[in-house]
Order: structure tokens, then sequence, then C-alpha cells
């Protein structure tokens, strides 16, 4: 299992851009990168996946180059209620409907006023 | 979108007493379901593989035949916490993949808190 490595903790402001970057070194050729969002008391969320390059949706984009050693999940124009914790995760292909998920700490995203 | 359904999404119960959990998937269905534990400010620990028609797979150091899980169909697995302790407390979570192409993410329950008296 690839092993993931983010920041613990980020702080922000409203209306400003968020970056979160997560490290995956030995992430393998047929992995997926996957990213969830949890709020206190819930179940995580799909945000978004990418295997290469860029993806976009309506809440996120991920931007992952070449080497795919990482990838940087963005949220543009953040929001108070943007406020949780945000998984990586790398998946192996048809591992995500075969085996369950490797969560790493995630990272604890703080939005202010 | 697919959704998963868990219930109850809160237990208060004395030690000793047997919680049953339910996840279900309502508009897919899943050969496979996965449960999860996630303590106070902690990840989410991966406790099982829940299989439709045979034996779930648990994860090393989880207790078999304390955590019952039970698959009788492709929208239904239960998770049975038996005899529990203060120490089972915890945020139960399960989840599953839609069927479709391999990379399908995975659509989580809204979890459940178990708080053992």
């Amino acid at each position: 299992l690839a092993k993931t490595t983010q920041p613990i903790s980020m702080d922000s402001y409203e209306g400003q851009e968020v970056n979160i970057t997560c490290s995956h070194n030995n992430i393998a050729t047929n992995d997926y990168i996957t990213w969830y969002q949890q709020f206190p008391s819930q179940g995580p969320r799909f945000i978004i996946q990418g295997y290469k390059t860029k993806v976009t949706n309506e809440v996120a984009s991920l931007f992952i180059p070449a080497d795919r050693k990482s990838s940087t999940l963005s949220l543009p124009r953040v929001s108070l209620s943007d406020t949780a914790v945000y998984y990586c995760l790398v998946e192996s292909n048809g591992r995500g409907g075969a085996d369950g998920l490797t969560f790493g700490k995630g990272t604890h995203l703080i939005i202010q006023p | 979108g697919a959704v998963v359904s868990q219930h109850p999404s809160r237990v208060i119960c004395k030690s000793g007493t047997s919680v049953k959990i339910e996840c279900r998937s309502l508009d897919f269905q899943a050969t496979t379901m996965f449960w999860y534990r996630q303590f106070p400010k902690q990840s989410l620990m991966l406790m099982a593989t829940s299989n439709e028609g045979s034996k779930a797979t648990y994860e090393q150091g989880v207790e078999k035949d304390k955590f019952l899980i039970n698959h009788a169909s492709l929208t239904l697995s239960t998770l049975t916490v038996t005899s529990a302790h203060p120490e089972d407390s915890s945020f139960y979570i399960c989840s599953a993949s839609a069927p479709g192409d391999s990379n399908q993410p995975q659509h989580f329950g809204d979890g459940t808190r178990l708080s053992i008296l």
C-alpha cells in the first residue's frame, strides 16, 4: 500500500484558494489518487479522484505532476463550511471495489472569517 | 449518486449489551461493504470487509467473535458489537462502492456513534 503524507493542519480565510499537497512517493502504476472530506461525526465524503495531470469538478481541482509522487487538492474560494478534515488516499486499480481503504492522518483545514 | 445509509446514528447502552448497526446501499447493489472504526481525533481504521453470501474478512487485531458481520443481501450489511464494553465506544462507519469501472470511489454512511456506559 502506498503511504501518504500530508500536513496535519492548515489555516486560511474565506474567499481564498486553498491548496493541500499530499506526498505518495511509492505510488504504483495502477494506483489512483482520491481525496475525501470529513466533517465531525459524519462519514467521509468523496471529493475528487485522478490518475495524472489535472482533474476538475464542481467543487475542486486535483493536480498530479508527471511523476505522480505527489498531488495537490485545490479548493477555490473557500468558505467557513469548508472547515473539515481532508484525506488523501492512493487506491490500486480495481481495489476501490475489492479492498477497504487505508486512511492516513488527514489534514485539518480551518477556515476563518 | 450512490447513497449509503447507516442506522442508527447514535446508540447509548449499558455495558454487556449487544448492539446491531445496519448499513444499506440505497440505489445500488454492493457485493462488498466495509466497516471502519474511528476514535476521537483519529483517522478511520478498517475493521473488516463484508462479503455478500460469505464470511467477512477481518483486519489483524479485530476480534471476529466480538464484531459479528452479516451480509445477507446485496444492499444490507450488519455489524453487531457483542457484549459491548466501554472500550468499544467509538464512531463506526460503513462504506461501499457502486459497481462499474474498477476505480469507483467508496461511498460512506454517516456513521454510528456508540457509547457504552
